[in-house]
Order: structure tokens, then sequence, then C-alpha cells
């Protein structure tokens, strides 16, 4: 069971913009930096979002990030076919003591 | 640049012991952390754990009675043991390099335990 809520999935078509939500709690989101990972079937995690609404170096700013309590959102605009694939928030849990995963959205373009 | 390779056996029986090594190869070693990550088939990812390049460890409490990871900062190293498995720790295991904006991933090696 993750402790980060996700949406199972999402679609939108080519030029579109998106937007995939991340609901958390004091104990992750609300006290802690988010991360978002896109996953593509078959390879690693590539990390697309840091501290919130950082990109790292390479990664388009089609991609943005953006925190407000205890919920973290995704924003993909300019949809584009290579963007299907499944997208993960994270962030550290105080009560836990180590992150956490949200379940993962399924993102379609179709 | 960065490389994260992972090896390990692939194919345990219930009740064995996971052991699964990444080699770091290029760049720093220091001031990272270094975790593990698992997907089950058709599941979404968990954290097993990670360690710093000095040694300290934190673990999912989910998991932490049966893992321990280690790290060989003169190799390179980092390992990852999960004793006493049963079929629900069948999955693809990464191993990675994080750091704020860096975020450096094994190649991934299935699981698959199995008697």
């Amino acid at each position: 069971q993750s402790m980060l809520t996700q949406p199972p999935s999402a679609s939108g078509t080519p030029g579109q913009r998106v937007s995939i939500s991340c609901s958390g709690d004091n104990s992750n989101i609300g006290d802690n930096y988010v991360y978002w990972y896109q996953k593509l079937p078959g390879t690693a995690p590539k990390l697309l979002i840091y501290k919130n609404n950082q990109r790292p170096s390479g990664v388009p700013d089609r991609f943005s990030g953006s925190k407000s309590g205890t919920s973290a959102s995704l924003a993909i605009s300019g949809l584009r076919s290579e963007d299907e694939a499944d997208y993960y928030c994270a962030a550290w849990d105080d009560n836990l003591s180590g992150q956490v995963f949200g379940g993962g959205t399924k993102l379609t373009v179709l | 640049q960065v490389q994260l390779q992972q090896w390990g056996a692939g194919l345990l029986k219930p009740s064995e012991t996971l052991s699964l090594t990444c080699a770091v190869y290029g760049g720093s070693f220091s001031n990272y952390f270094y975790s593990w990550i698992r997907q089950p088939p058709g599941k979404g990812l968990e954290w097993i754990g990670e360690i710093s390049h000095s040694g300290s460890a934190n673990y999912n409490p989910s998991l932490k009675s049966r893992v321990t990871i280690s790290v060989d900062t003169s190799k390179k190293h980092f390992s990852l043991k999960v004793t006493s498995v049963t079929a629900a720790d069948t999955a693809v295991y990464y191993c990675a390099r994080e750091n704020d904006d860096v975020s450096d991933w094994g190649q991934g090696t299935l699981v698959t335990v199995s008697s």
C-alpha cells in the first residue's frame, strides 16, 4: 500500500497539457521534497523533477513540478507520443525514516 | 559519464538469500546516497533502502528485518542482501546513486523466487 496516492491512469492527445497529482500527508510531502520519475517498460526510472520543481540537466522544460501543502503535481505540456510511460512521485517520510513512492500513473498519449 | 553495473543470482528458491552487488564506474563515490529499489511484476516501485558512502543506512520498515545494505568504498561497490526470500520478493531490482539532481541507475536484475 503506497503512502503517496496517484491516479492509476491519465491520458491526453499530442500537443495537450496533462497533469498528474500526488497526494500525501504532513510526514512526507508536507515536510519534505517531492521527486518525479519517468519509467518506460524494461528500462530504469529516469529522474524528471527534484526538490519539488527543479529539472535535472537534459530534462525538457515541457516537464514541470509543483507542490502545495501535502500534495504535488507533475505537468507535461506539448504532449508527445514518447511521453507515454509510467510516472512515479516520491518523497521522504519522516515517520518511516524512509522513502515512499506513489503507486504510479500510466500516461497514455491518444 | 557515470555507469552503474549490477549483478547477482537471478533464480532463488524460497528461504534462500538474495544477494546483489552494484559497481559505480566513473565519477565521485563520496557525497551520494546508494539505494536499492524493486518493482514486482505488474506493480509499482518499492524503495528497499539506502546507504551513504560513509555507511549510514536506512531501510524500508516492511523489509528491515530481512535486509542488509553495505558499501565498500575501496571498490566503489554497494550490495544488497535479503534473507528468507519468498515468491513475494520476485521483482526487478535496481541499484541507484542519487543526490538532488543526480540520479544514476543500474540496468536492473530480474530476481525470481520459485521452488
